[in-house]
């Protein structure tokens, strides 16, 4: 069946790194786009990024623009979201989540939880 | 930047009543709106897209409404299941892709 599997959360200092990766199964991940969306708790949902099915285009929310850097390895059916300089509200269950084109999401993962503390 | 604006917060209903939740946008997204469910502990699970197209499997007493900037979703006859937060999310200009701050449905 059509599957997203979140891993890479954690605890994390502020100003570290993290890399969050999304496996995907049951559905050609190569003609996707893939979208990140997080939510803080008890918050609603935010947009992160976006990347296109080949990895050639890439959007990012302001709040990650210079920080994040999304990347896809459509050779293992694999997103990843590298996370830098992280900071007390980046803290968040994140999603990754498939898209038909830059619009929709269909599929969610059932998210990776990201706390960012000292 | 285009904000979605959703109504009431918290909805209070009872099982079998109907239950409307709107859905603005601070400019047209035509009709490039989604609207999803979220479940305490759970994932967001599509419900609708198009402003009106159910997604593969949603219940028929779920039905989407609108266009241009005012937007209904529309729950005929409430189940247990359908008590949970919904969001939706427009994808007419990006980015961002935006969503709104949440209508918790409850007992």
């Amino acid at each position: 069946q059509v599957q997203l599997v979140e891993s890479g959360g954690g605890v994390v200092q502020p100003g570290r790194s993290l890399r969050l990766s999304c496996a995907a199964s049951g559905f050609t991940f190569s003609t996707y786009a893939m979208h990140w969306v997080r939510q803080a708790p008890g918050k609603g949902l935010e947009w992160v990024a976006v990347v296109s099915h080949d990895g050639s285009n890439k959007h990012y929310a302001e709040s990650a623009k210079g920080r994040f850097t999304s990347s896809r390895d459509n050779s293992k059916n694999t997103l990843y979201l590298q996370m830098n300089s992280l900071r007390g509200e980046d803290t968040a269950v994140y999603y990754c989540a498939r898209t038909r084109g830059i619009d929709y999401m269909d599929v969610w993962g059932n998210g990776a939880t990201v706390t960012v503390s000292s | 930047e285009l904000v979605m604006t959703q109504s009431p917060a918290t909805l209070s209903v009872s099982p079998g009543e109907r239950a409307t939740l709107s859905c603005r946008a601070s400019q047209s997204v035509s009709s490039n709106l989604a609207w999803y469910q979220q479940k305490p502990g759970q994932a967001p699970r599509l419900l609708i897209y198009g402003a009106s197209t159910r997604a593969t499997g949603v219940p028929a007493r779920f039905s989407g409404s609108g266009s241009g900037t005012e937007f209904t979703l529309t729950i005929s006859s409430l189940q247990s299941e359908d008590f949970a937060v919904y969001y939706c999310q427009q994808y007419n200009n990006w980015p961002p892709l935006s969503f709104g701050g949440g209508t918790t449905v409850e007992i």
